[in-house]
Parts: C-alpha cells; sequence; structure tokens
C-alpha cells in the first residue's frame, strides 16, 4: 500500500504568490516524522522541512511552512511568495519512527510534484 | 544543515565493468548511511541502508551481489556496482541523517550511464 501520496503531479504558480503541494500519509505507528526535500534539476537533495508527530505547531522554515493536520493524516508544504528559484521538483517522505537511528532512519518518498513558477 | 559529499557526480563505464561511488559525511560521524536510486522523473527507491563494521541492509529485490556497499569508517560508505550493465544506468544517491531529529542530508549525486 502507498504510504504517501502526492497527487499533484504538476503545479504553477505566479511569481510572488503561495503554494500547497499536498501530501497525505499512512501509517499506524504514532510515531513518526515528515519531511519535504527540494529536488532542482541539478539533482540535489536540498532539505527544506521537518514536523514530528507529536509536535504541537505546525513548523515553519522561512518561506516555507508545514500545514500538519493529523487526524487526516495530510502534511501539506506551503511555500509563500514564489520565486523562479523555487521551480523544482518536491518529494514528502516519511520516517516511521521519531527520532530513527540506524536501520529505522529509512525515508518512504511520495511520487513528487513537480512545481514552475512563472514570472 | 549538514553536509555530505558524493563522487563521482557523473560516470560514464562499459558494459561489464565496475563502478565504486563515494559517499562521504563531512564534520560530523554517521553510523548509518543510505544509498538509493532514481529514474528520471519518479521518487526515490531505497536501495539499501549501510552500518558502519557490519552488513549492509538490502531492500527487497536489490541484488546483493550486484551493489556491493562498504562502510569502512564513521565517514565514508562505497556502493560498487560491479559488473554494470546498461540497465543499471540511473541516478544514485547518498543519504545520511545528522542532528537530533536525525534529518537526512543528501549528496549530490552520482549520474550513471553503462554503455
Amino acid at each position: 500500500a502507498q504510504k504517501i501520496t502526492q497527487t499533484q503531479p504538476g503545479m504553477f504558480v505566479q511569481e510572488k504568490e503561495a503554494v500547497t503541494l499536498d501530501c497525505t500519509y499512512d501509517t499506524s505507528d504514532p510515531s513518526y516524522g515528515l519531511f519535504w526535500y527540494k529536488q532542482p534539476s541539478s539533482g540535489e537533495m536540498i532539505f527544506l522541512i521537518y514536523q514530528g508527530s507529536y509536535d504541537q505547531q505546525n513548523a515553519t522554515e522561512g518561506r516555507y511552512s508545514l500545514n500538519f493536520q493529523k487526524a487526516r493524516k495530510s502534511a501539506n508544504l506551503v511555500i509563500s511568495a514564489s520565486q523562479l528559484g523555487d521551480s523544482a521538483m518536491y518529494f514528502c517522505a516519511m520516517r516511521e519512527g521519531l527520532h530513527g537511528s540506524g536501520n529505522t532512519g529509512k525515508l518512504i518518498f511520495g511520487q513528487g510534484t513537480t512545481l514552475q513558477v512563472k514570472p | 544543515g549538514a553536509v555530505v559529499s558524493q563522487h563521482p557526480s557523473w560516470v560514464i563505464c562499459k558494459s561489464g565493468t565496475s563502478v565504486k561511488i563515494e559517499c562521504r559525511s563531512l564534520d560530523f560521524q554517521a553510523t548509518t548511511m543510505f544509498w538509493y536510486r532514481q529514474f528520471p522523473k519518479q521518487s526515490l527507491m531505497l536501495m539499501a541502508t549501510s552500518n558502519e563494521g557490519s552488513k549492509a541492509t538490502y531492500e527487497q529485490g536489490v541484488e546483493k551481489d550486484k551493489f556491493l556497499i562498504n562502510h569502512a569508517s564513521l565517514t565514508l560508505s562505497t556502493l560498487t556496482v560491479t559488473s554494470a550493465h546498461p540497465e543499471d544506468s540511473s541516478f544514485y544517491i547518498c543519504s545520511a541523517p545528522w542532528g537530533t531529529k536525525n534529518i537526512q542530508y543528501f549528496g549530490a549525486g552520482t549520474r550513471l550511464s553503462v554503455l
């Protein structure tokens, strides 16, 4: 069964506007971590933001915020004030176990969303 | 954040030869590293978990003898693609966890083309 689902293969956003990238997950483990990564065309994977399952507040990192709705099992990424440099593929990922170490640290990735920012 | 170095970034080899890819954690120790494979416009697929001082843990369907992993020190893991064939052509990328939340930081990746 798909554990991480990103239903938007591609998204467009106008420069300076906000955009929401969807991510839903499925796990029976009460302790887990959720991650968002950005992958530009160069291929590197850039860590953006992390949300732990017990975190009371939604995570924020600069222009990135994570809209964490635990009951709905969703962890959408919100990018505010989009910039041309935000054009990239974005991956949502989950780690089962809150502070996974060793073999439990592996990430399960969604299929990704390609974001294009229009000038 | 932490820095993970991966080398080479791009390699072309002939069918039947072996290719070694290095993944280094810079300024931190990593007892565990992860190796992923990615096809164009697809997601990352975990191949194996590299454990310092012990055998790697391979995901189901990954050939252990084909993809040899060695984690000989706390800062270096290597992936060797043995007897490479054109179907092994792909993007390989490693990661290492760092910090109290064990955030995985990735290397820049290696594009392998087997002729």
